[in-house]
């Protein structure tokens, strides 16, 4: 079955710093989605991607979607406390089906 | 956006007892949900799709006969975890959305479930 598999698992980072997670699909993807998850609460949208190649900003986050479909990253420009959580990918097959296979999830944790 | 709730937030119960968890969309009709389980400090497991007026899809590993799904109207599904042991502890979350504009979940706050 699909697999999103999702790297790396922690990162610990100063405050100002850049982190980056990446993702990567063992099929192809319809649109991939991220959230984020702060410690004892429930996964929240931040965006989903559907066209190849795509890039999406939002402030000091950057998404992309890799040509083939199959991978994507986030990127967070210069962290601040406020960026404390787990992201999560999670990626929608081309069969049809609306359910969402999440990737492990990074955990990002700041130095202030 | 679109508002799921989730009753209770948390509950404690006896090994052997049977648990409710609701699922509600509140401001919108949801025709299929989704139940996840997520163990501490890892990540979301799907466990069903709950369809309205059908039967669940359950994924594999996932028995059908202790989480039992109930998707009885367009806002509300059930998750019965029957005959619960500890090994079933853990944080239940719902979702509901996916339309044709917008493949976004909107996600229930979570229950956790701790059974003693």
């Amino acid at each position: 079955g699909q697999q999103v598999m999702q790297i790396p698992q922690y990162q610990h980072v100063q405050e100002g710093e850049d982190f980056t997670t990446y993702c990567n699909s063992s099929t192809t993807l319809s649109n991939i989605q991220w959230y984020k998850q702060r410690p004892g609460g429930h996964p929240v949208f931040l965006i989903q991607l559907v066209k190849s190649g795509e890039v999406k900003k939002q402030k000091r986050l950057t998404f992309q979607f890799g040509e083939a479909k199959k991978n994507s990253s986030l990127h967070i420009t210069a962290t601040q406390t406020t960026d404390v959580g787990t992201y999560f990918c999670a990626g929608q097959g081309i069969q049809g089906a609306q359910k969402l296979v999440f990737g492990q999830g990074t955990r990002l944790t700041i130095n202030p | 956006g679109a508002v799921v709730s989730q009753h209770p937030s948390w509950v404690i119960c006896k090994s052997g007892t049977s648990v409710k968890i609701e699922c509600r969309s509140l401001d919108f009709q949801a025709t299929t949900m989704f139940w996840y389980r997520q163990f501490p400090k890892q990540s979301l497991m799907l466990m069903a799709t709950s369809n309205e007026g059908s039967k669940a899809t359950y994924e594999q590993g996932v028995e059908k006969d202790k989480f039992l799904i109930n998707h009885a109207s367009l806002t509300l599904s059930t998750l019965t975890v029957t005959s619960a042991h500890p090994e079933d502890s853990s944080f239940y979350i719902c979702s509901a959305g996916g339309t044709a504009e917008s493949y976004e979940q909107y996600f229930g706050p979570g229950t956790r479930l701790t059974v003693t």
